[in-house]
């Protein structure tokens, strides 16, 4: 159980385009949902926090209109890195957790975008 | 404000031996959650391990065992018979508690294991 499946996996695409990543809870209703960065050999560094049916929260230092969330149902949330450039190539990963308070993360596995 | 610190950038074990990743954080709250993440080459999250606060006794899964210490805020991992599949990056993670919590993690700096065969 507790399955977040991330989609794409991987992928590349040239400066100026904008990229869409998805997040699906498969078996559980994801009342909300986290979009993290994480650059080689470092920790995630969490970008912004998504409640289903409300704007997501974003963490200081994270452009907002750069990385767009949507979060319009129990079991997907969307970012859009828009008008992506190289510096925005990294590792995106995407977690859940279910409607009861104080469960565990659930994370998808993540996508590596690279921006030519 | 929370923090998490992971002081062990990198380990090494035999394999079949044991190892312990320290952790420790500092918070005010009272009402908290502990977590233990394994991230493998294949850089998927994995949960390994979890501790409530409130709870005395040390949590344990498997050949994964913790030793909460509440009172010196240290939060440290065993890994008894090391497996080679043990090789991966770990992370300590704290989650403040309760009901107006906005649930989010905060995340140590992680510690590199390899395991040596």
């Amino acid at each position: 159980g507790a399955v977040v499946s991330q989609h794409p996996s991987w992928v590349i695409c040239k400066s100026g385009t904008s990229v869409k990543i998805e997040c699906r809870s498969l078996d559980f209703q994801a009342t909300t949902m986290f979009w993290y960065r994480q650059f080689p050999k470092q920790s995630l560094m969490l970008m912004a926090t998504s409640n289903e049916g409300s704007k997501a929260t974003y963490e200081q230092g994270v452009e907002k209109d750069k990385f767009l969330i949507n979060h319009a149902s129990l079991t997907l949330s969307t970012l859009t890195v828009t008008s992506a450039h190289p510096e925005d190539s990294s590792f995106y990963i995407c977690s859940a957790r279910d409607g009861h308070r104080n469960q565990p993360q659930h994370f998808g596995d993540g996508t590596r975008l690279s921006i030519l | 404000a929370q923090t998490v610190t992971q002081s062990q950038p990198e380990m090494s074990v035999q394999e079949a031996e044991t190892v312990t990743l320290s952790c420790t954080y500092d918070t005010s709250e009272s009402n908290y959650y502990l977590f233990w993440y394994k991230q493998p080459p294949s850089r998927q999250m994995i949960l390994v391990i979890r501790q409530e606060a409130y709870k005395q006794q040390n949590a344990t899964e498997n050949r994964f065992s913790v030793n909460f210490q509440k009172a010196a805020k240290s939060f440290s991992l065993k890994i008894s018979d090391s497996q080679l599949g043990d090789t991966a990056m770990y992370f300590c993670a704290f989650m403040k508690g309760g009901t107006s919590g906005t649930y989010k993690y905060i995340f140590g700096t992680g510690t590199r294991l390899k395991v040596l065969a």
